[in-house]
């Protein structure tokens, strides 16, 4: 079964800076994209934005650009979400996922990291 | 952007029923449209892509139909661990990739 491996669950304060990570099997970091989604508090899924780790190309939503920074680094199979300042309100499980960027749906998913932010 | 909704936003079923699930793209999306399960404490998991092909390991009471705007996930005969909440997806156009609200399907 292929997986996504994601990092463990983070607790910060506001102001931090943090860094999670998505780690997987080679073919998908070859040839797929790597998405995040967050997951607020008993809510829905959110789509943040995608890269492809190739060659980089990164796309945002645009609630979520300016405020995340996704990465990723192909010689090690990580893809990377990051925040320079957190806020109460980026607390959520955050998924990463596989995307082949045409007719086949976001799979497969990452366990999720859940981040917790409060004073 | 495309916008996704989904009703019922709760399903009361009973063990053993269909269910059948809705949701409606607010342009069309052709057939690039998926459906997810996720369970308590779970992270979500691939159930149908292209509107109507299961994916790998999906079992066939779980079916998706519907083009354009319209779409249906049916679920024909409910089990125990098909008690969640069910989210589609478009692809058609992106980014961004969205999602609809989601169905939480419940025991009767």
């Amino acid at each position: 079964e292929v997986q996504l491996v994601q990092s463990g669950a983070e607790v910060k304060k506001p102001g931090d800076s943090l860094k999670i990570s998505c780690q997987g099997p080679g073919h998908i970091f070859t040839y797929n994209w790597i998405g995040w989604v967050r997951q607020m508090p008993g809510k829905g899924l959110e789509w943040m934005g995608i890269i492809y780790p190739g060659d980089s190309d990164t796309r945002y939503t645009p609630s979520f650009q300016g405020h995340v920074t996704i990465s990723a680094d192909k010689s090690i199979n990580t893809a990377y979400l990051q925040w320079n300042s957190l806020k109460a309100s980026d607390t959520a499980m955050y998924y990463c996922v596989s995307y082949c960027g045409g007719d086949c749906g976001l799979d497969p998913w990452g366990q999720g990291t859940l981040v917790n932010v409060s004073s | 952007e495309i916008v996704m909704m989904q009703s019922p936003g709760t399903l009361s079923v009973s063990p053993g029923e269909r269910a059948t699930l809705s949701c409606r793209a607010s342009q069309s999306v052709s057939s690039h449209l998926a459906w997810y399960q996720q369970r308590p404490g779970q992270a979500p998991r691939l159930l149908i892509y292209g509107a109507s092909t299961r994916a790998t390991g999906i079992p066939g009471r779980f079916s998706g139909s519907g083009s354009g705007t319209e779409f249906t996930l049916t679920i024909s005969s409910l089990q125990s661990e098909d008690f969640a909440v069910y989210y589609c997806q478009q692809y058609h156009n992106w980014p961004p990739l969205t999602f609809g609200q989601g169905t939480r399907l419940e025991i009767k």
